[in-house]
């Protein structure tokens, strides 16, 4: 059964750099037929897709955020990166890693992160 | 990029049906069957009901459907259960410059 698991801080300042990683178990994340994703949910609202990367390294990130997005892969460690720069209050949301397959639907969820960005 | 458009909110009594509509444009849902639909009950990550407009993973009940008609997808829940209620969300494919837009969530009451 694969399971995605999201890790890193919890709080992070305004105007920094918000750094998660997603690992992966049960499954390779070298697989050709998925995408490996991040997206979030701020509180009390709906959900936001933030980007893909393919295990090539192929990158696909939502217009909105693409100024400040990066999404990496490290499949020796069958984990994915998700950084976010010049954070601020409106990032604030839990952030769930996932699959996803070639067109967009989302097979497996992490169980999610909450981010806070706060001074 | 933007969002599909959901109502905020629907609702029904147990065994009734109800469906949930998700618009979008022919950009997103309406030039693509990649339509998915995703369960999220409180403090719970979403879970995948239908994909690909109609059909359902493995261990979802048929009691969960899908269908589209032009720009507009549908996840209809007949039978409805206390356990159905839960916000949903559908998203879409948008091709390969917006890769998948999401819409903004329908609480759905059971009563």
């Amino acid at each position: 059964q694969l399971q995605l698991q999201e890790s890193g801080p919890g709080l992070v300042k305004p105007s920094e750099t918000l750094s998660l990683t997603c690992t992966v178990s049960g499954g390779s994340i070298s697989s050709n037929r998925d995408y490996w994703g991040w997206i979030r949910q701020p509180p009390g609202k709906g959900l936001e897709w933030i980007g893909n990367i393919y295990y090539s390294g192929s990158t696909y990130y939502n217009p909105s955020l693409k100024s400040r997005v990066s999404i990496s892969v490290d499949t020796s460690k069958n984990q994915f990166s998700l950084k976010l720069s010049s954070v601020t209050a409106a990032d604030t949301a839990v952030y769930y890693c996932a699959r996803l397959g070639s067109h967009g639907g989302v097979s497996y969820w992490g169980q999610g992160t909450l981010v806070t960005v706060s001074s | 990029q933007s969002a599909l458009t959901q109502p905020p909110s629907a609702s029904g009594s147990p065994g009734q049906s109800v469906t949930i509509s998700c618009t979008g444009t022919s950009s997103d849902v309406g030039g693509y069957n990649y339509v998915s639909w995703y369960q999220q009950h409180p403090g719970k990550a979403p879970k995948l009901m239908i994909y690909e407009v109609r059909k359902r993973p493995s261990g979802v009940p048929d009691r969960f459907s899908g269908s589209k008609s032009g720009n507009t997808a549908s996840l209809t829940v007949s039978g409805l259960q206390a356990e159905d209620e839960a916000d949903y969300y559908c998203n879409s494919y948008a091709g390969s410059d917006n890769f998948v837009v999401f819409g903004g969530g329908t609480k759905l009451t059971v009563l």
